[in-house]
């Protein structure tokens, strides 16, 4: 079975630009989360999907937001970018409320 | 602030060493607890999950998690390390109000370094 993936691997964008993110879960996956991952931070809940439905979403703004189709792929979007959105963007995915949760490899947004 | 700790950011031991990290949580009542590895490069990969029963648990790899419900604690250990577990490790909670969905809180990490 093929693995999470995200698209694209790395990403840079200048501040006040805009990004959209990508995610493809393991097949037969319907949840999918976002996390975010810098060196001070650590790793910080973004927001949950399921069936198409955000079920859960952590403390960032709304310039954060995302969104899931059908065929359970995910996007994330991030709208005026600031300097301290640079981070490794991790999405993961998961069967049927079980709470293992496979992660893809992220993808490197740098903003200048 | 609920939270979940992890108090040594460094470790460094030599292969053949025992090994063990502190995870400590926050929250009240009953929790999911996990802990993920990330190789240097690689993936976050699930090592070992406790719901609930039996307090001590495996994962692969040779790793195993103690649960101490008084003391808020999910630590892990590993008899013998090997040059390869150099990588990060985080522990992750899904906690009560959370369940339902499947967000995790995760510590700040361990990054452990072994020395062949």
């Amino acid at each position: 079975k093929a693995g999470v993936t995200q698209t694209p691997r790395y990403l840079i964008k200048t501040r006040g630009q805009q990004v959209t993110l990508s995610c493809s879960p393991i097949s037969g996956h319907r949840s999918v989360s976002w996390y975010q991952q810098t060196p001070g931070q650590g790793l910080q809940f973004l927001f949950e999907y399921f069936s198409e439905t955000q079920r859960n979403k952590g403390n960032f703004p709304g310039r954060f937001s995302g969104r899931q189709f059908s065929n359970s792929r995910s996007e994330m979007n991030v709208s005026t970018l600031e300097l301290g959105d640079s981070a490794l963007y991790l999405c993961a995915s998961s069967h049927r409320d079980n709470y293992e949760q496979y992660f893809g490899p992220g993808t490197r947004l740098t903003v200048t | 602030a609920q939270s979940v700790s992890q108090h040594n950011h460094h470790v460094i031991l030599s292969e053949a060493a025992s090994l063990e990290l502190g995870c400590n949580y926050s929250y009240g009542g009953t929790v999911n607890l996990f802990w993920y590895v990330q190789y240097p490069g690689q993936h976050l990969q699930l090592l070992l999950k406790y719901f609930s029963g039996d307090p001590l648990v495996k994962g692969i790899k040779g790793f195993e998690a103690e649960f101490i419900k008084s003391k808020f604690s999910f630590n892990l250990r590993k008899p013998s390390v090997q040059w390869s577990d150099t990588a990060e490790y985080f522990c992750a909670v899904n906690a009560p109000e959370d369940f339902g969905n499947e967000k995790l809180t995760f510590g700040t990490g361990t990054r452990l370094t072994i020395i062949p």
